[in-house]
Parts: structure tokens; sequence; C-alpha cells
């Protein structure tokens, strides 16, 4: 079975300032996606950013860009120029063999 | 974009009755829906995968006589709780894709707050 981990339960960053949320996944397929979500406190799963695992081009959404490393199995955000509507839960997720698991959620809080 | 409705967003019952949830895809045939149940402060666990005209396949640990998954149409699937306890209480989530296929997208319900007394 995939599993998906993300080591920071929490997160801090200073407005307008980078940060990075890790994340590491496990498994034997060669075709696959990786995705971030983030969930503000409404509860809704709002897509940041997919990655194709066949693309060794990292994806870039405006101020959200990941690091993929495919064969170190890792997927990390990161987010620049930190805005106050930043603020949420933030979930990687894997989607392969028709299911899309999640990881366990970095709450990322930015101070103003 | 692609929208896709749950309801109710919230509702509250009494211990024994039961519950039901809807997921439809406003805009789109979606041939496989997901259910995922989330606990406060916690991730989001797939419960079952349904498919249009087809018995659901539910993850290890669900019971599927508890959590009854029907998908009756393209456009619409339902979530039952039945025999609701207070530890059924929990925001379930639906999500729902066009089609089969790695590249199709998912789309997310707004998420239905259960909470049995």
């Amino acid at each position: 079975a995939q599993t998906v981990t993300q080591s920071q339960p929490e997160m801090s960053v200073q407005e307008a300032e980078t940060v990075t949320l890790s994340c590491t996944y496990d498994t034997s397929e060669s075709d696959y996606y990786l995705f971030w979500y983030k969930q503000p406190p409404s509860r809704q799963m709002i897509l940041v950013i997919r990655q194709e695992a066949y693309k060794q081009q990292n994806a870039t959404e405006n101020r959200f860009s990941v690091n993929f490393q495919k064969a170190a199995k890792s997927f990390s955000l990161k987010i620049s120029d930190s805005q106050l509507g930043d603020a949420a839960m933030y979930f990687c997720a894997y989607f392969g063999n028709e299911k899309l698991t999640f990881g366990t959620g970095t709450r990322l809080t930015i101070i103003p | 974009g692609a929208v896709v409705s749950q309801h109710p967003s919230w509702v509250i019952c009494k211990s024994g009755t039961s519950v039901k949830i809807e997921c439809r895809s406003l805009d789109f045939q979606a041939t496989t829906m997901f259910w995922y149940r989330q606990f406060p402060k916690q991730s989001l666990m797939l419960m079952a995968t349904s498919n249009e005209g087809s018995k659901a396949t539910y993850e290890q640990g669900v019971e599927k006589d508890k959590f009854l998954i029907n998908h009756a149409s393209l456009t619409l699937s339902t979530l039952t709780v039945t025999s609701a306890h207070p530890e059924d209480s929990s925001f379930y989530i639906c999500s729902a894709r066009e089609d089969r296929g790695i590249n199709s997208p998912l789309h997310f319900g707004n998420g239905t707050r259960l909470t049995v007394t």
C-alpha cells in the first residue's frame, strides 16, 4: 500500500518570507501523480499544485512550487512571499492505482 | 470549473438513527466517487470507492454494513451511516472524477459534519 508521510505537524513563517513543507511517499509504481492540497478552516479541499511523476520538471503555480525528487520519493512544497491567506492545513497526496492517499498534514501559521 | 455538491453540510442525529449524505457532480458525469472521513485535526482517510452501477470497494477496516454506499447514477453517490453512534461523529468528504485513468482530475465536495448525540 502507498504511504505518504509529512514529518512537520506544524510550521510557521513570517509574512512575505518563504517556507518549505516536506513530504515523502512510498510506492512501487512508476506512473502516478502527486498533489498538495490546502484545507482552510472552512474544511474545503483546495488544490494547490500537482506533479506528474513522469515529468522531471518541477511544477510551479505562481508563489507555489515543488521540489520533486523521484528517486528519493520526496515532494516538498515551497511557498514564496507568504501571505496571511496561506494559513491553513496542507496535505500532500499521492494518486496511483486509482486511489488518492493523503499525508497527515502540516498546519501552517503565518506570522504578521 | 467542475463542481461537486455535497448535502447536507452538517447534520445532527440521535444515536441509533440512520443518516444519508449525498454527493452530486453538477456539470460532469462522475464514473468514480470516493468517500473520505476526517477526524478533528487529522488527515482524510479513504473509506470506499464507488463506481457507477457496481458495488463499492471498501477500505480495510471500514464496515460495509454500517456505511452503505450507493452510486446509482453518473451524477449521484450516497453514503448512509446506519444505526449511527457517537463514535461515527466526524467530517465526511466526497470526491468525484470524470473517468478512470491517472489523468482525470479529482473534485471535492464541501464536506458534511455529522454529530451523533
